[in-house]
């Protein structure tokens, strides 16, 4: 199956820092790719949906300018998480949109984020 | 209203047993009807996918989606431990957005 990277797959970091984490497909293009976070024993909330070359868009009630997302190649997309705070600690995944097959989306691991 | 309703279990098997997970959904529009599985800390990862109505079987997994009841269900034969996982629906109108279930918790017990 196709191959979606994303990393880091975990990170510590300072309330105040920001952390930039990459979804990267690695055998697709994606022009669209999908920002979703997981708290435990919950199911998968998306945050936003990325598209290559144009703004991303934004589920109700995240912050744009805290959850900053590029999605500058087609195998690329970052999220950037501005001045972390402890309710920010979650598990984020990213899904990527193969252009060949758009029914389906395949998964990064998931990064793991606590901030202290 | 949640778009897809699922049953969170926790569902506890014996090794060999056939498991059944199902989701019920609201939207009559969804087309497209997914089960991925996911193990602890990790992303989820596709098991199957099948469009609009019907079955689909895939070695030991079986998915069905029934439209007119609005009712998805995924089965699985000669359960395993490596199945032990959370079993997440998800659906789609047009591939577009994806419409995630709460997921289910399996373990398959030796």
């Amino acid at each position: 199956g196709a191959v979606v990277s994303q990393h880091p797959s975990w990170v510590i970091c300072k309330s105040g820092t920001s952390v930039k984490i990459e979804c990267r497909s690695l055998d697709f293009q994606a022009t669209t790719m999908f920002w979703y976070r997981q708290f435990p024993k919950q199911s998968l909330m998306l945050m936003a949906t990325s598209n290559e070359g144009s703004k991303a868009t934004y589920e109700q009630g995240v912050e744009k300018d805290k959850f900053l997302i590029n999605h500058a190649s087609l195998t690329l997309s970052t999220l950037t998480v501005t001045s972390a705070h402890p309710e920010d600690s979650s598990f984020y995944i990213c899904s990527a949109r193969d252009d060949r097959v758009v029914t389906e989306a395949f998964f990064g691991q998931g990064t793991r984020l606590t901030v202290v | 209203q949640k778009e897809v309703e699922q049953d969170p279990g926790p569902l506890s098997v014996p090794e060999g047993a056939i498991v059944s997970l199902n989701c019920t959904y609201s939207n009559s529009a969804f087309q497209y009807f997914m089960w991925y599985r996911q193990y602890s800390r990790k992303g989820p990862e596709l098991l199957m996918y099948t469009y609009s109505s019907g079955n689909k079987e895939d070695g030991r997994f079986t998915a069905q989606v029934d439209k007119s009841s609005k009712y998805i269900s995924l089965f699985i034969r000669d359960s395993q431990p490596s199945d032990s996982a959370t079993y997440l629906c998800a659906m789609s109108f047009t591939g577009n957005q994806f419409y995630f279930g709460t997921g289910t918790s399996l373990t398959v017990i030796p």
